[in-house]
């Protein structure tokens, strides 16, 4: 599948600011962009997704941007506590042959 | 099952040697997928496969690496005459659709070639 760019590849942040991180893809054909959550040593989660006739979707503290004509998508966490210290990946996929393709994670730390 | 079940969940291997991963899906999920995760590593795509379908096999990175699905369900990956670069971990994911929508990930097997 086409290439996904994700920044930052490592994320700090005080206990109760907000992360952002992003992904920029090349596909236009890309219609589904979902973000996965790993903890060390655990297999990864779906935490949130979107889908390409959606700009916005958000789920308490987590939310989800989408800007079709750029081609990129970021994550937000609001408030964000120790137990968000995780990588996060995002994914994206136009339906093609080869399911989800992934960015590389940011490992997000969370400062007490 | 209630989830996607891997096994064995660590695999200790000398270098040459044959191995095989198992992966078990939720039932149900006609897509099956497999990645591959190596050390601080992203998600490598290898293999995919929707129902009976020929799989898809353009992220397998060498002839050495092989997959099959046995009547829908479970899968097996193959890796011949392992190399050290094979070390990693290797996830199992499956999903109902065809949109390759809502993945859910097994626990991965960790396989170390020495």
């Amino acid at each position: 599948g086409e290439n996904v760019e994700q920044h930052p590849s490592t994320l700090s942040v005080q206990e109760g600011d907000s992360a952002v991180i992003k992904c920029t893809y090349s596909d236009s054909a890309s219609n589904y962009f979902p973000w996965y959550k790993q903890e060390l040593g655990k297999r990864p989660q779906l935490i949130i997704d979107i889908r390409s006739n959606v700009g916005e979707k958000k789920d308490q503290r987590i939310a989800v941007t989408l800007n079709k004509t750029a081609k990129h998508f970021s994550l937000h966490i609001t408030e964000t506590q120790p137990e968000d210290s995780a990588v996060y990946f995002c994914g994206h996929s136009g339906g093609g042959a080869d399911g989800l393709t992934f960015g590389k994670g940011t490992h997000l730390i969370i400062q007490p | 099952g209630a989830g996607v079940s891997q096994s064995p969940s660590n695999k200790v291997t000398e270098k040459g040697k044959d191995v095989e991963l198992r992966c078990d899906p939720i039932s149900g999920h006609t897509a099956l997928y497999w990645y591959r995760q190596s050390l601080g590593q992203g998600l490598e795509f290898l293999i995919y496969f929707q129902g009976n379908s020929a799989p898809d096999k353009s992220g397998l990175p060498s002839d050495r690496f092989s997959a099959e699905r046995t009547g829908g369900s479970v899968s097996t990956l193959t890796i011949q005459r392992t190399q050290q670069e094979d070390s990693a971990v290797y996830l199992c994911a499956s999903s109902s659709s065809r949109g390759h929508y809502g993945y859910t990930f097994g626990s991965g097997t960790r396989l170390t070639v020495v």
